[in-house]
């Protein structure tokens, strides 16, 4: 069964650096999601990508972050200046299509900051 | 705006019991909802969802949930727990309106079984 995948499974870096998660989604879906989820809190939305084209993103995602599908089955999210507060478990995720379709999650990149 | 309540943080049932997750969600429209399972070390696995069709869901491992428009609830059920049942779960809306596809999570109900 097709699983979507993301690399690294944990990453720590120093507050200031940048870091890029990649995540490699289900190979005929369209569109693709990264959420976080801060350690004791909920599962919240950053952003949506459909057709090379951020679709919706929440208020979380501001300017130091931005998403990429540098190929045909890349998608990443990069954090330009990570703080502290950036240190959470990211999940991406995919659907073959959109409204009421199923979202299919990666196993999630835990990224500490120090 | 939507928003979902996991009315339990923790539930811890016998092997062989049932069980109960409960989930009340506030959607301005009719929305689709989900649950989803995620073990340790593992992705957010789908466990079944409603889009306005039956009311009664049935998803994988044995595990349904029944959608109550008057209640605003979609409560996931199982009429006996096993083991590999451990672990946590999420309920999860989605309104079809909104052109990102965005996900609601509640705030998951970890659920503990006892040999």
């Amino acid at each position: 069964e097709p699983e979507v995948t993301q690399t690294p499974s944990h990453q720590v870096t120093q507050m200031g650096q940048e870091v890029i998660l990649r995540c490699v989604p289900i190979s005929n879906h369209l569109y693709f999601y990264w959420y976080r989820q801060i350690l004791g809190q909920k599962v919240e939305f950053l952003v949506s990508f459909y057709n090379n084209e951020i679709s919706e993103k929440s208020e979380i995602f501001d300017d130091q972050f931005s998403v990429e599908r540098p190929d045909g089955s890349n998608f990443t999210l990069k954090i330009r200046s990570t703080k502290l507060e950036d240190s959470a478990m990211y999940f991406c995720a995919s659907s073959r299509e959109i409204n009421t379709d199923t979202q299919y999650f990666g196993p999630g990149t835990r990224l500490t900051v120090l | 705006a939507q928003s979902v309540t996991q009315l339990d943080s923790h539930v811890s049932v016998s092997e062989g019991t049932p069980v109960l997750l409960r989930c009340n969600y506030s959607s301005s429209y009719s929305p689709s909802l989900f649950w989803y399972v995620q073990h340790p070390n593992k992705g957010l696995q789908l466990l079944l969802k409603y889009t306005s069709a039956a009311t009664l869901v049935k998803g994988i491992n044995g595990f349904e949930a029944e959608f109550k428009k008057s209640e605003t609830s979609f409560h996931l059920t199982k009429p006996s727990a096993h083991m590999s049942d451990a672990a946590e779960y999420f309920c999860v809306v989605s309104d079809p309106y909104n052109a990102g596809n965005m996900l609601t999570f509640g705030g998951g109900t970890r659920l503990m079984v006892k040999p």
